[in-house]
């Protein structure tokens, strides 16, 4: 089956710090990866949709200067949390699908980042 | 946008016993999925499943898209199912491709 692999899974870092966070396609191509958070005990949101070869579209209330998202091959996907303020302290996780429309979303296992 | 609803919220049970949760949404969907997010963060994918019904093991969900619903049966439950179980839909094509929209979960508990 199709697996999505992210790294880290977690990653503590002081504020003001920058964090990368990669989210691969291990066994199948995707154009398109998809980045969610999840606040403690809360549902997931859409932060970011990632494009292969070009740039990400975000959703509406995301800062695209704070959480930079790199989609540079058909593979991987880069999430950058960029001065990072206690605020930002989330679990973060990527999904791709494999094919087209009608096709399940693939998750990787997250990130939880903590900033102190 | 789409609106997802799951309900209940909560769920306790004692462990054996059956259980049935529900996702409601506001739209018509192109992709329907129910997770299992276990408690390291882990999102499982339980079933793709826009209509129709599937099956696998003690699990079992159906959805009637035409009454915008989803049902996932859990039986003999197991003090392993407990965890959180989240819809997600993701509507009709265009922009809105591929971004699944989450219901607010249902927080499950088996007991021993």
């Amino acid at each position: 089956g199709a697996v999505v692999s992210q790294h880290p899974s977690r990653v503590i870092c002081k504020s003001g710090t920058s964090v990368k966070i990669e989210c691969r396609s291990l066994d199948f191509q995707a154009t398109t990866m998809f980045w969610y958070r999840q606040f403690p005990k809360k549902s997931l949101m859409l932060m970011a949709t990632s494009n292969e070869g070009s740039k990400a579209t975000y959703e509406q209330g995301v800062e695209k200067d704070k959480f930079l998202i790199n989609h540079a091959s058909l593979t991987l996907s880069t999430l950058t949390v960029t001065s990072a303020h206690p605020e930002d302290s989330s679990f973060y996780i990527c999904s791709a699908r494999v094919g087209q429309e009608r096709s399940p979303l693939h998750f990787g296992n997250g990130t939880r980042l903590t900033v102190t | 946008g789409i609106q997802v609803e799951q309900s209940p919220p909560d769920l306790i049970l004692q462990e054996g016993a059956n259980s049935t949760l529900r996702c409601n949404f506001s739209d018509s969907v192109n992709n329907l999925q129910w997770f299992h997010q276990n408690p390291w963060g882990q999102l499982i994918n339980l079933f793709y499943i826009p209509s129709g019904t599937k099956q696998n093991g003690r699990l079992s969900a159906t959805t009637v898209a035409t009454e915008r619903y989803s049902l996932l049966y859990i039986s003999s439950s197991q003090t392993t199912d407990s965890g959180v179980y989240f819809c997600a839909v993701d509507p009709p094509g265009g922009t809105s491709y591929g971004k699944l929209t989450f219901g607010q979960g249902t927080i499950l508990t088996v007991h021993p």
